[in-house]
């Protein structure tokens, strides 16, 4: 399968903390992309970091990969209220195929 | 520029009866794809058209469903006759090449699809 696995499938954490999210896939890629769902809405792309990079950054954002164990991770540093989303990883073959997301809930 | 565009955000209807799902893609993008979410089964791909040519329909559920896309600016998603397990959000997303050249996908806000 295609399909990224997102973990764990739920977090909840105070405004001003760090959140990690963890992605695994099983096959070989040239991207692995991050989206955000915020309720009601659709996915929204976040991030996208590519094979030969080991980490990325974008604002609050860090993304790390790792090829050799097939994973990435989603740092969302300072998180605010408003990061309350469920967040989804994807590998970059068409079409995307997502996993169930972690639902991330901020409490201020 | 304009996202992608669905229509309608919110259909009620009772089973036996056609449900269509549209959805306008950005400009210029030549893929687009259909998913479908619900709570017990995640985010799942139904189909999906190159340059408006099906690629891959295996993930359509059954010959109720059908999708097509007469142009480039222009799909949609028909459910004849509906049942209320198709009860679900409905996404359609585009893209301007494949997620392998790292392009991302775009998504509208979906359909919220209620049979009763």
């Amino acid at each position: 399968s295609q399909q990224g696995e997102e973990d764990p499938q739920a977090l909840s954490i105070q405004e001003g903390e760090n959140a990690t999210m963890n992605c695994s896939y099983k096959t070989s890629i040239n991207n692995l992309q991050w989206y955000r769902q915020n309720s009601g809405r659709g996915l929204v792309h976040l991030i996208l970091i590519r094979s030969n990079e080991r980490e990325k950054h974008s604002g609050r954002l860090r993304v790390t990969l790792d090829t050799s164990k097939k994973s990435s991770s989603l740092l969302i540093t300072a998180s605010r209220a408003a990061d309350t989303a469920s967040y989804f990883c994807a590998s970059g073959n068409t079409p995307l195929v997502f996993g169930k997301g972690t639902r991330l809930s901020v409490i201020a | 520029d304009a996202g992608v565009i669905q229509s309608p955000r919110h259909e009620v209807t009772e089973m036996g009866q056609e449900v269509t799902l549209r959805c306008k893609p950005i400009s210029g993008h030549d893929y687009l794809f259909w998913y479908r979410q619900t709570m017990m089964r995640g985010l799942e791909l139904l189909i999906y058209f190159n340059n408006n040519v099906p690629i891959d329909d295996s993930g359509m559920p059954e010959d109720r469903f059908s999708a097509k896309m007469p142009n480039a600016s222009f799909s949609t998603l028909k459910i004849q006759p509906s049942e209320p397990r198709d009860s679900a959000v409905y996404f359609c997303a585009s893209s301007r090449g494949q997620a392998s050249l790292n392009q991302p996908q775009h998504f509208g806000d979906g359909t919220r699809l209620s049979i009763l």
